[in-house]
């Protein structure tokens, strides 16, 4: 069965210091994985895609399919970054991306 | 562009009445899911409507039920009413199968 797992439900770094959003997943096929973030008062959007292997805000994640993770990183943590942010996932071929697993999010607050 | 549209934002119902709750996509996406956000469940899928058809369906009881119309706005309905129904439901449109979610501010409703 999917289930995406983020451990760390609050996480609070400084201004300019790297941050790490760890996700874990558990699906057996070829999944398709996804951040999507939630700034205060705004609606959920999506951050990236690890099929578009882009850069989006300085964000990066890279699918570890050896260690089922998809950890999103930032080397320099900016204060606008503070949001909610939650790992998801696709069932992957065949499947359908309008129907995603999601983790239960991570706070992340960057203090200046 | 006009974002994903959800009616009403605020709904407050009694235990055993029904609900219904109203999407319009963003405006050429034809694909529409749906999903309960609750703080001790998360992000749960509902139900995922293509073309007026429904194409998947999550694990919720029989009393909540959707639909999507010729002009792709969706409504999803919740009848009889129980307090774990509280939550706050979001809809998300999608241009096509492979196309990532866009998401709406969601409808709160709570239950009494």
């Amino acid at each position: 069965a999917q289930r995406v797992t983020q451990p760390e439900k609050l996480l609070s770094v400084f201004k300019g210091a790297p941050v790490e959003l760890k996700c874990n997943y558990s699906y057996s096929g070829s999944p398709e994985l996804f951040w999507y973030v939630q700034y205060s008062r705004q609606r959920l959007q999506l951050l990236l895609r690890h099929i578009s292997r882009e850069s989006i805000k300085g964000f990066t994640a890279d699918l570890n399919k050896g260690e089922t993770s998809f950890h999103l990183k930032k080397p320099f943590a900016q204060e606008e970054d503070s949001a909610m942010y939650y790992c998801a996932l696709s069932g992957g071929r065949g499947s359908t991306l309008g129907r995603l697993y999601f983790g239960r999010g991570t706070q992340l607050t960057v203090w200046p | 562009k006009a974002g994903v549209t959800q009616t009403p934002r605020y709904l407050i119902k009694t235990r055993g009445q029904q609900v219904t709750l109203s999407c319009s996509p963003i405006s050429g996406h034809r694909s529409v899911s749906w999903y309960q956000q609750t703080p001790g469940q998360g992000l749960q899928f509902l139900f995922e409507y293509f073309s007026e058809t429904q194409r998947n369906k999550g694990n919720f009881p029989g009393r909540f039920s959707g639909r999507q119309f010729s002009n792709s706005r969706s409504e999803m309905n919740v009848s009889t009413l129980e307090l774990g129904d509280s939550a706050l439901y979001l809809c998300a449109s999608s241009l096509k199968r492979d196309s990532p979610l866009h998401f709406g501010n969601g409808t709160r409703l709570t239950v009494t």
